[in-house]
C-alpha cells in the first residue's frame, strides 16, 4: 500500500522567510502533483512533476522531484500572507494521472 | 469555461436515505474520479473511471456506487448513507496521457452530513 507523508503538517511562518515542505512516498512513481486549497474551496493545481529531477517554479514557490529518494519538496521563498493555504502533494499510482494518493496536507499560515 | 460541476454543494440527510451526488465536466475528459476529504487524512479516492462503462475501485469504495453511462457525467451514489460518510466530496476529471495535460481538474466540492 502506498503511503504519502507530508512534513510538517502545520507551518506557521513570518513574512519574508523561507521554508520547505517535504513529501515522502513509499513506492515507485515518476509523477507527483502539488495542489493548493484555500479554506472552503476546491483544489488548485500548482505543479505537475513528471520525471526524476524535475524542477518547476511559479512565483515564490518551487517544487522538485527525486524519484530515487521518493521525495518531493515544495520550497517557499520570501513568504507573503497570500500564500496562506493548505498544500497537498499527490503521487500518481498508475502513470495515467487518474489514480492519485494524497498526503495529509500542510496547513501554512504566513504571519505579517 | 472549462469546468467540473457538482450538485448539490451542500446536503444534510439521514441514515439510510439513498442519495446521489452528480458530477459533470465539459472538457471531454476520459478520466473521472471521486474523492472524499477528511481532516488529517487528505483526499482519498473512492472510485475512478477511465471511460464510459469502465469504472474501478479506489482506496475507500465501501458504501459507494458509481456509474459512467455518458462521458461527461459520473454520479456518486450512496445507497444507504451512514454517519461515517459525512465528509467533503470532490469530483475530478483529466485527459488521456500523451495529450500534454496531466492535471486533474477538481469540482467545487459537496459537503455531506449524514445524521
Amino acid at each position: 500500500e502506498l503511503k504519502v507523508e507530508q512534513n510538517p503538517l502545520f507551518l506557521s511562518m513570518q513574512e519574508g522567510k523561507n521554508y520547505t515542505i517535504y513529501c515522502n512516498y513509499s513506492t515507485t512513481s515518476d509523477r507527483l502533483y502539488w495542489y493548493r486549497q484555500d479554506p472552503g474551496k476546491s483544489l488548485e493545481s500548482l505543479f505537475v512533476l513528471l520525471s526524476n529531477g524535475a524542477v518547476k517554479q511559479e512565483g515564490r514557490l518551487m517544487a522538485s522531484l527525486d524519484t530515487k529518494a521518493r521525495l518531493s519538496t515544495l520550497h517557499i521563498t520570501a513568504a507573503v500572507h497570500d500564500l496562506s493555504a493548505t498544500y497537498f502533494c499527490a503521487v500518481d499510482m498508475n502513470g495515467y494521472g487518474n489514480k492519485l494518493v494524497f498526503g495529509a496536507g500542510t496547513i501554512l499560515r504566513v504571519k505579517s | 469555461e472549462a469546468q467540473v460541476t457538482q450538485n448539490p454543494r451542500y446536503l444534510i440527510t439521514v441514515t439510510g436515505k439513498k442519495l446521489t451526488v452528480t458530477c459533470s465536466q465539459n472538457m471531454n475528459h476520459e478520466y473521472m474520479s471521486w474523492y472524499r476529504q477528511d481532516p488529517g487524512l487528505g483526499l482519498r479516492q473512492i472510485y475512478y473511471s477511465m471511460n464510459v462503462e469502465v469504472t474501478d475501485k479506489g482506496d475507500v469504495p465501501e458504501g459507494y456506487k458509481v456509474s459512467r453511462k455518458e462521458k461527461r457525467n459520473f454520479p456518486l451514489i450512496l445507497e444507504s448513507p451512514s454517519p461515517n460518510q459525512t465528509s467533503l466530496y470532490f469530483c475530478a476529471s483529466s485527459s488521456l496521457p500523451g495529450q500534454g495535460f496531466y492535471e486533474q481538474y477538481f469540482g467545487p466540492g459537496t459537503r455531506l452530513t449524514v445524521t
